[in-house]
């Protein structure tokens, strides 16, 4: 069975611009978690989603969204890219949602620079 | 703000020691997950937890529930297990909010 796969692997934007992250999940996996991890602030939860919804979200501005595609894909969209976007993006699917989720399964990562 | 602490922040030790990893919690919580993150920053979870202890191999997990406690435990350590080992945890309160993440603990294993 194939993992979480993450696309693009390494990015380099500037200030001011947009980018689009995407996560593939394991098949047969409904839910998919983003996550952000810095040096200075760690691992941090973002948002997940369920059945294409929402379901969670992290104390983050609403410059970073999301979404999920009805084959469970999901995307990550950050806008009006800062300095402070710099970090490792980690996306993570499991079968169930929630409290519920189970184990996660992580992907390698997308790895963005904010010049 | 729920916090997750995990001691020590490094670690290093010689192969074959016993090591050990502790995290703490604030409130309660529906599950603890521990994870291992090795340099280029890919994560594999070694174990979910809501109580009890579990055992994969040279790794074993155990969780209190009363004292809000976890531990890691990693028998006759080697090289390759050389990484950041991070606690995670999903608090069982009301609210819409993902795993929080402890600062992670840095393990090296010396020949």
């Amino acid at each position: 069975k194939a993992g979480v796969t993450q696309t693009p692997r390494y990015l380099i934007k500037t200030r001011g611009q947009q980018v689009t992250l995407s996560c593939s999940p394991i098949s047969g996996h409904r839910s998919v978690s983003w996550y952000q991890q810095t040096p200075g602030q760690g691992l941090q939860f973002l948002f997940e989603y369920f059945s294409e919804t929402q379901r969670n979200k992290g104390n983050f501005p609403g410059r970073f969204s999301g979404r999920q595609f009805s084959n469970s894909r999901s995307e990550m969209n950050v806008s009006t890219l800062e300095l402070g976007d710099s970090a490792l993006y980690l996306c993570a699917s499991s079968l169930a949602r929630g409290r519920a989720a189970g184990e996660q399964f992580f992907g390698p990562g997308t790895r963005l620079t904010v010049l | 703000k729920n916090e997750v602490e995990q001691s020590p922040q490094n670690l290093t030790a010689q192969e074959g020691e016993f090591i050990t990893i502790n995290c703490s919690y604030s409130v309660g919580i529906s599950a603890l997950h521990w994870l291992q993150q090795h340099p280029g920053g890919g994560i594999v979870s070694l174990f979910m937890l809501s109580s009890g202890k579990k055992k994969h191999g040279r790794l074993i997990a155990t969780i209190n529930i009363q004292e809000k406690h976890s531990s890691l435990h990693i028998t006759a350590s080697h090289p390759r297990d050389s990484a950041v080992y991070i606690c995670a945890v999903l608090y069982s309160g009301g609210g819409a909010d993902g795993l929080t993440f402890g600062k992670g603990t840095h393990l090296i294993i010396q020949p």
